[in-house]
């Protein structure tokens, strides 16, 4: 089957310009995660939605960060007024179910953000 | 206490020779180990995972040895190829929640 789809690949926006990133994630998973990944960095952690329950927003770095869930599928990760260090590949991923069983990540291939 | 501590941040291999990549985590309640590989421009996809109710897990070239007492795992890529050039990142979780991943270590074996 399909794996966890993003969209899109790349995206160059200005300083200032609101960007929305899409995640389409396996069929039937029902956790779904948001990273953000810094040139030759590790794998920060921004938000995660599992099944009916409130997301976890903790990783989120600013208010002009903010991401949803519709209809227990496809999320979409919004930065509004981007600024120049938001420049990161944004990684979704999903799982069955939150991972600590039997339940690994499935990584998309990410969005390349680069803030001009 | 949710940390998990890897090292080193990057390491360069001859072909043929052995990659050992370590973590060590604060969290007795962990109980799922995976490490992850990640190529250039493609997410991490599991490589290999360990229970800590074994001390040692083996897939073909890849081996996870894990310490409980120590709070410690490793991963250990024998024969080590050029194909094996990536990022390699080291993990942990419990049940109910999310994985805590390490800071990655950047993979360059030499041909």
């Amino acid at each position: 089957g399909a794996g966890v789809s993003q969209s899109p690949s790349n995206k160059v926006t200005e300083k200032g310009k609101d960007v929305e990133l899409r995640c389409d994630p396996i069929s039937g998973h029902t956790a779904l995660y948001w990273y953000r990944q810094s040139l030759g960095q590790g794998l920060e952690f921004l938000i995660y939605f599992q099944g009916n329950s409130a997301p976890d927003k903790s990783g989120l770095p600013s208010d002009r960060f903010s991401a949803e869930r519709t209809g227990g599928s496809v999320s979409t990760l919004t930065i509004q007024r981007t600024q120049q260090e938001d420049s990161a590949v944004y990684l979704c991923a999903s799982s069955l179910r939150l991972t600590g069983g039997n339940s690994p990540l499935h990584f998309g291939n990410g969005t390349r953000l680069t803030v001009t | 206490q949710q940390q998990v501590k890897q090292s080193p941040q990057s390491l360069i291999v001859q072909k043929g020779g052995i990659s050992i990549i370590n973590c060590a985590y604060e969290n007795t309640a962990f109980d799922y180990f995976p490490w992850y590989q990640q190529f250039p421009g493609k997410g991490p996809a599991l490589l290999i995972a360990i229970r800590p109710d074994v001390s040692e897990k083996k897939e073909g070239r890849f081996t996870i040895s894990f310490n409980k007492s120590a709070k410690q795992f490793s991963l250990h890529i024998m024969d080590s190829q050029p194909g094996d050039s990536a990022t390699y990142f080291c993990a942990a979780s419990n049940s109910g929640s999310r994985l805590t991943f390490g800071e990655g270590t950047q993979l360059t074996v030499n041909p």
